[in-house]
């Protein structure tokens, strides 16, 4: 079955990177663009970006642009989000999700499977 | 962006209620509109894609509407299983943007 695994509990200290994976499973990897969401504490859902597998490119909000890095790794199916200077409103669980198109060369911004999720704590 | 607000931002229901839920967007965003729902401890689940289409697995109890600037989430006939917070999504453009969410209470 369609599976995005993510990586375990992270605690940084603040200014501190963090790198998240997302290993894919059970479908085409390339054919599905992937996006990172994220949930603060007691807050909504917050899109961070969207990595396109196939070919690399990304698209970052703009909040995250020049903080964020979005990679793939075609051989293990696994996308990986990098975020740099963490602050304590970082402090977060991180989502990988499958965008719903398959065609692999159009994204519909739409996320039918979600990883389970990795949290994320940034504390001094 | 495009700013998505959603009301209420929480309700109290009951079993076998129907509850509405709706989405405002800053501008016109056609059809592209999203609706997935969230369990504490739990993944996004989504539910409804450009605006009225059932994803699949998703009960037909759960039906989406609306086009350009206004939309609705209806939850018929609600269940135990369906106490969660809802939340709307635009993917008109690449800036994509969440509503604020709506939790659906006991």
């Amino acid at each position: 079955q369609v599976q995005l695994v993510q990586s375990g509990t992270e605690v940084k200290k603040p200014g501190a990177s963090v790198k998240v994976s997302c290993k894919a499973s059970g479908y085409t990897f390339t054919s599905h663009y992937m996006h990172w969401v994220r949930q603060a504490p007691g807050q909504g859902l917050e899109w961070m970006g969207i990595i396109n597998p196939s070919g690399d490119s990304t698209n970052y909000a703009q909040k995250f642009q020049g903080r964020v890095i979005m990679t793939r790794d075609t051989s293990t199916s696994t996308v990986y989000m990098e975020l740099s200077g963490l602050r304590s409103d970082d402090t977060a669980v991180y989502y990988c999700a499958r965008d719903r198109d398959g065609s692999s060369v159009y994204a519909e911004y739409c996320m039918d499977v979600w990883g389970q999720g990795t949290t994320v704590t940034v504390s001094s | 962006d495009i700013q998505m607000t959603q009301s209420p931002s929480s309700l109290s229901a009951s079993v076998g209620d129907r509850v509405t839920i709706t989405c405002r967007a800053s501008q016109i965003i056609d059809n592209y509109l999203n609706w997935y729902q969230h369990k504490p401890g739990t993944t996004p689940k989504l539910l409804i894609y450009a605006a009225s289409s059932l994803q699949s697995g998703v009960p037909s109890r759960f039906s989406g509407s609306g086009s350009g600037t206004d939309f609705t989430l209806t939850i018929s006939n609600l269940q135990p299983e369906d106490f969660a917070s809802y939340y709307c999504q635009q993917s008109y453009n690449t800036r994509l943007t969440f509503g604020g969410g709506t939790k659906v209470e006991i």
